[in-house]
């Protein structure tokens, strides 16, 4: 069955680059069609798309925070790798990493269950 | 980029009552349209895609309809596990924007 799993620190000083990991299992990334996202929701807050990775190596990013976000995948390895710059106090968020097989669904289908970081000094 | 704008933002109903739930994108998405269900302290869960198709194991009550710029979520008789925020989601050009939720409460 297909499964995702965020990792990364739980806690990250401002100015700091945060650096979280995907690791999922049941599907390819070298399969054509499908995709890996990230998602972020600050406490209390709605989603907000951050970015995606797809079978072909095509990378996309959330306008306003593009020049952050460098999203990387390593097909051997089943992992989604997200780096996002200069973290401040408002990237308080839960990130999720989430499946979406374009030639199906369309839809992302399957997410880990979320990890939260705190920025705080 | 595109923009998508849920509304009402808190809707309150009864058990077997009607929701239903608007999203509307500030340019046309086609049919490029997702609906998700969010519980307090779990991970979304995809409902709807492609505006109109239930994902695997979605119940009946659940139906989407709408194309190009507005696009109604309709649950037909609100069961009590249904109490949640609902997010639309649209996809073009790969990129990927949500709204900003409903969240469907009891009344």
């Amino acid at each position: 069955q297909v499964t995702l799993r965020e990792s990364g620190p739980a806690l990250v000083k401002p100015t700091q680059t945060l650096t979280l990991t995907c690791t999922f299992s049941g599907f390819s990334l070298s399969t054509s069609g499908m995709c890996v996202s990230w998602v972020r929701q600050p406490p209390g807050k709605a989603l907000e798309w951050l970015a995606l990775i797809d079978w072909d190596d095509d990378k996309y990013y959330s306008t306003s925070l593009k020049t952050r976000l460098t999203i990387s995948k390593d097909t051997s390895k089943n992992q989604v790798v997200l780096t996002m710059t200069n973290m401040d106090p408002v990237d308080t968020a839960t990130y999720y990493c989430a499946r979406m097989d374009y030639y199906d669904s369309r839809g992302l289908d399957y997410w880990g269950q979320g990890t939260l970081v705190t920025v705080s000094s | 980029e595109i923009v998508l704008t849920q509304s009402p933002a808190t809707l309150s109903l009864s058990p077997g009552e009607r929701a239903t739930l608007s999203c509307r994108a500030s340019q046309s998405v086609s049919s490029y349209l997702a609906w998700y269900q969010q519980k307090p302290g779990q991970a979304p869960r995809l409902l709807i895609y492609d505006a109109s198709n239930r994902a695997t194991g979605i119940p009946a009550r659940f139906s989407g309809s709408g194309s190009g710029t507005d696009f109604t979520l309709t649950i037909s008789s609100l069961e009590p596990e249904d109490f949640a925020v609902y997010y639309c989601q649209q996809r073009s050009n790969g990129g990927l924007t949500f709204g900003g939720g409903t969240k469907v409460e009891i009344k």
